[in-house]
């Protein structure tokens, strides 16, 4: 069983911090993806990465896929309270299209 | 163009009733997915289909759950009969489906149903 281990599980911080949260396995994934998903809703695709070692870019947010592709990371710089939400990281492998999810980071960024 | 849509948004059923959740994927993707979280865990992949036949069906948790998508547009879910640990939330996605070359699509998400089962 591919698992995702996401840390930490929950984060609270101030408008204006900068924060990391991980996504880590021990398994090498073909894809990873990160999702934001807000209560009431469903996960909303943030961004998709797919070479080891690559990094993306959207707005204030940085993400990594690791060299090996077995981890990743979610930078957020000046978070913001707009920023508030469940990130979750989901990944492919093995040749399925079955998203294995992580448990999510609950992230609050306070005013 | 329109998103993917669950319906109902929230059902609440006795145990031992039968529900039948809906998902209307968005147009032109063969791929559709039916994926659950329940309380505390993380969600779990349920069953995909490309187009109305099943490709993957390895999450499905016993045959008390039946998922159809005939005409391969629209999909159903039904639990019958539901038990109290079928409680949950039941994601529906679907992805534009990928060629030879081309991988598959994101996979974009409904908003979700919330089942209770007391």
């Amino acid at each position: 069983t591919q698992l995702l281990e996401q840390s930490p599980q929950f984060l609270s911080i101030q408008e204006g911090e900068n924060l990391t949260v991980y996504c880590n396995s021990s398994s090498v994934f073909s894809s990873l993806q990160w999702y934001r998903q807000e209560p009431g809703e469903g996960p909303v695709l943030l961004v998709t990465v797919v070479t080891g070692g690559e990094v993306k870019k959207l707005k204030r947010l940085t993400f990594q896929f690791g060299d090996a592709r077995k981890d990743s990371s979610l930078h957020i710089t000046a978070a913001q309270p707009g920023d508030t939400g469940l990130y979750l990281c989901a990944a492919k492998g093995g040749g399925s299209e079955k998203l294995v999810f992580g448990k999510g980071t609950k992230l609050t960024v306070n005013p | 163009e329109a998103g993917v849509t669950q319906f109902p948004s929230h059902s609440v059923i006795e145990k031992g009733q039968t529900v039948t959740l809906r998902c209307d994927p968005i147009s032109g993707h063969d791929n559709l997915y039916w994926y659950r979280r329940v309380m505390g865990k993380e969600i779990k992949f349920l069953l995909h289909f490309v187009k109305e036949s099943k490709q993957d069906e390895s999450g499905m948790p016993n045959n008390r759950f039946l998922a159809e998508r005939t005409g391969g547009t629209y999909s159903t879910l039904k639990v019958q009969p539901a038990e109290l640990e079928d409680s949950g939330v039941y994601f529906c996605a679907s992805s534009r489906r990928g060629g030879t070359l081309k991988r598959a699509g994101p996979a974009f998400f409904g908003q979700g149903t919330r089942l209770t089962v007391v």
